[in-house]
């Protein structure tokens, strides 16, 4: 099955500053990639995904970038808020089924005023 | 737009007791999943129902058991709790005949055993 590494595991930064959250999987045949923030106590929303024909994809923001070669994609969060603290999770899987979605470990992210 | 609805949103329970979770997916949505996140945890898979049948199976405890209705509400089933269920559980559904596999999580529902 699918396996998603996620780093860091937690994540500082100053209001203003980028910050960016690294995925790899290991199923080759995985083509969807989404990224999922938590705020504490609710529900894992979708932020923003990407798809395997796509290298990069961005939304105000937040980027994403994917490397199918070396299997890792990576979440860009830049001029950060305060209100972008939260866990993120990453995950990948194939699209067009009903395959489950194998998180990563999630990154706490906090973003210092 | 509709959601995903869970209910009830927090339960409390006694060990060696039995729960049932509700779920119900957006409307049109043919896939429902169950997640169960334990504190400072990512969620963990626990089973999927695609048009009703079981499409697949996590870590999903014995004691549990799951099943999708006509209306494609899905209901899960806990029996002899223990202390370690307590966590948050999610439902999740996506329309994957139409060749997505979005997947969008409902409120949860929060499990405390005592």
């Amino acid at each position: 099955g699918e396996n998603v590494e996620q780093h860091p595991s937690t994540l500082s930064v100053q209001e203003g500053d980028s910050a960016v959250i690294k995925c790899t999987y290991s199923d080759s045949a995985s083509n969807y990639f989404p990224w999922y923030k938590q705020e504490l106590g609710k529900r894992p929303q979708l932020i923003i995904d990407i798809r395997s024909n796509v290298g990069e994809k961005k939304d105000q923001r937040i980027a994403v970038t994917l490397n199918k070669t070396a299997k890792h994609f990576s979440l860009h969060i830049t001029e950060t808020q305060p209100e972008d603290s939260a866990v993120y999770f990453c995950a990948a899987l194939i699209s067009g089924g009903y395959q489950k979605v194998t998180f990563g470990i999630g990154t706490k992210l906090q973003v210092i005023p | 737009a509709a959601g995903v609805i869970q209910s009830p949103r927090h339960l409390i329970k006694e060990k060696r007791e039995t729960a049932t979770l509700k779920c119900y997916p957006i409307p049109r949505h043919d896939t429902v999943y169950w997640y169960q996140q334990g504190p400072g945890q990512d969620p963990q898979f626990l089973i999927s129902f695609y048009e009703k049948m079981q499409s697949d199976k996590g870590s999903i405890p014995d004691r549990f058991s799951a099943q999708q209705f006509s209306d494609y509400h899905s209901e899960l089933n806990m029996s002899s709790l223990e202390l370690g269920d307590s966590a948050l559980y999610f439902c999740a559904s996506s329309l994957v005949a139409g060749g997505y596999n979005e997947q969008f999580f409902g409120p949860g529902t929060r499990l405390t055993v005592l």
